[in-house]
C-alpha cells in the first residue's frame, strides 16, 4: 500500500505563533484531507484537497500532487490548536492515513 | 455537529460480556467505515461495508463482527474481548469507498476489563 509520512512528529508552539505541518505519500493519489482530532478524540474535517490551495480562517492548505506533499499551515496558533493533526490520501479505493503530528499550544 | 453519531461514547465491559457499537449517518452515504485508534497512532481500518455489503475485512478477529442492517446504520458487535482490545472506535462514512470526503463519529471509547 501507500506510504505516507507526516512530520514534525511533534510540535510544541507558544500561543500566537506560526507553524507548517507536511504530509508527504509516496504514489499517486486521488484526493487528500487533513483532520485535526481534538483531546476527546473526535476527527473534525478540516480540509478537502486533493490539488492547489484553500483557507479557511487562521488554518490554510496546500497540496502538490505531481511532487506528492501537502502542507498545512496554522496561523497565530491557540491553544484549542491542540491535538493531532492527520492527513488522509486516497489511492484506488482505500484511504491511507499518515503518521500525524502532534501540536501543543502553550499559553 | 458531527452528521456521523456514536453510541454509546464509553463502554466498560468484561472479557465475557457481548456488547454493540452503533453508528448512522444520514448524509446518503453509501461506504461506512470501522476503524480503532490507539493512542496518537492514526485510525487503523477494521472493516467497510460499500452498498450495505461487505467489502474488506482487514483479517479482524471473530470476536469483532460487523452488521450493517440498512445503507444509514452500522454495528459492530462484541464478544470474549480482550484487555489489549481496548480503544477508540471510530466509524465513518464516505459517498462511496474510497471516494469523496470521509467524515466521522465522536468515537466510542471502549475500556476492556
Amino acid at each position: 500500500g501507500i506510504q505516507v509520512e507526516q512530520s514534525p512528529p511533534d510540535l510544541i508552539l507558544q500561543e500566537g505563533a506560526n507553524s507548517t505541518l507536511r504530509c508527504n505519500f509516496s504514489d499517486s493519489v486521488n484526493n487528500l484531507q487533513w483532520f485535526h482530532q481534538n483531546p476527546w478524540g473526535q476527527l473534525i474535517n478540516l480540509f478537502y484537497i486533493p490539488s492547489g490551495t484553500k483557507q479557511n480562517g487562521r488554518l490554510s492548505a496546500t497540496t502538490v500532487a505531481t511532487e506528492r506533499y501537502s502542507l498545512l499551515y496554522i496561523s497565530s496558533s491557540q491553544t484549542t490548536d491542540s491535538g493531532v493533526y492527520f492527513c488522509a490520501v486516497v489511492a484506488g479505493n482505500q484511504f491511507y492515513f499518515g503518521t500525524g503530528t502532534s501540536l501543543t499550544v502553550i499559553p | 455537529d458531527t452528521e456521523v453519531t456514536q453510541t454509546p461514547k464509553h463502554l466498560v465491559m468484561g472479557m465475557t460480556n457481548k456488547k454493540s457499537l452503533k453508528c448512522e449517518q444520514h448524509m446518503g452515504h453509501r461506504a461506512m467505515y470501522w476503524y480503532k485508534q490507539k493512542a496518537k497512532k492514526p485510525p487503523e481500518l477494521m472493516f467497510v461495508y460499500s452498498y450495505e455489503k461487505l467489502s474488506i475485512n482487514e483479517s479482524v478477529p471473530s470476536r469483532f463482527s460487523p452488521e450493517c442492517p440498512n445503507s444509514s446504520l452500522l454495528n459492530l458487535h462484541l464478544h470474549a474481548l480482550q484487555p489489549e482490545d481496548s480503544a477508540l472506535y471510530l466509524c465513518a462514512s464516505s459517498h462511496a469507498q474510497g471516494n469523496g470526503e470521509l467524515f466521522f463519529g465522536e468515537g466510542s471509547r471502549l475500556t476492556v476489563l
